[in-house]
């Protein structure tokens, strides 16, 4: 079964502080997709990135920055001179590849207080 | 034009009633979902269906009754609610074998029970 670990559930920093955010999956796949998703507080799920599980580059996108390591399962997330509307619930989430049985799982979350 | 679209966006009801949350798609997908997001945020898939058709039946409880009139439909009934029930339920699509290019979220329901 997979599984999405996010140890830290809730991070404050400073503004302008760089800060990352752990993520850890599980699957027996060898075929799978993991995503990103912000919900600030007025709730809706924000798309950031997906990765498919071939491809280990890292991204940048302005501040934003993702850093996958299939060898520790890991797909961390950096956010660089933080910003107070940053401040938001970040989730981690996983997909198999499993035809017609998709869904994505997600991890816990954790909640980035960014203070002016 | 709103990708995927859910009413109402607030829902306050006592317990014991039944209420039906409805969601919409325009993007040509062929699968939806019902998550649920409870008072700690976390996020758990309900339902899924693939052309009209039951996928996904996460162990919800049969009070809780996907229906999918069509593919860019698909509406949750609830009967008899219950307290626990209050939370915010999601519904999301996204187009099978092709994982890739992500899911598409609507705004969310945000259901609470007196």
């Amino acid at each position: 079964a997979q599984k999405v670990t996010q140890a830290q559930t809730e991070i404050s920093v400073v503004e302008k502080e760089d800060v990352t955010l752990d993520c850890v999956y599980e699957t027996r796949d060898t075929t799978y997709y993991l995503f990103w998703y912000k919900q600030p507080p007025s709730g809706e799920l924000v798309f950031l990135i997906r990765r498919n599980s071939f491809d280990e580059q890292n991204e940048i996108s302005g501040r934003y920055s993702w850093n996958f390591q299939k060898s520790t399962s890991s797909f961390n997330f950096t956010i660089t001179a933080s910003q107070v509307v940053d401040s938001a619930v970040y989730f981690c989430a996983l997909s198999e590849r499993s035809f017609g049985n998709e869904k994505l799982t997600f991890g816990t979350g954790t909640r980035l207080t960014i203070i002016p | 034009d709103t990708a995927v679209s859910q009413t109402p966006k607030y829902l306050v009801t006592q317990m014991g009633n039944d209420k039906s949350i409805k969601c919409e798609q325009n993007l040509g997908h062929d699968t939806m979902y019902w998550y649920k997001q409870d008072s700690k945020k976390f996020l758990k898939i309900m339902f899924s269906y693939n052309n009209k058709e039951l996928i996904i039946n996460e162990t919800v409880p049969n009070r809780f009754s996907p229906k999918s009139p069509d593919k860019a439909h698909l509406n949750l009934h609830i009967n008899s609610l219950e307290l626990g029930d209050s939370a915010v339920y999601f519904c999301a699509s996204s187009q099978v074998g092709q994982s890739y290019y992500g899911y598409t979220f609507g705004s969310g329901t945000r259901l609470t029970v007196v």
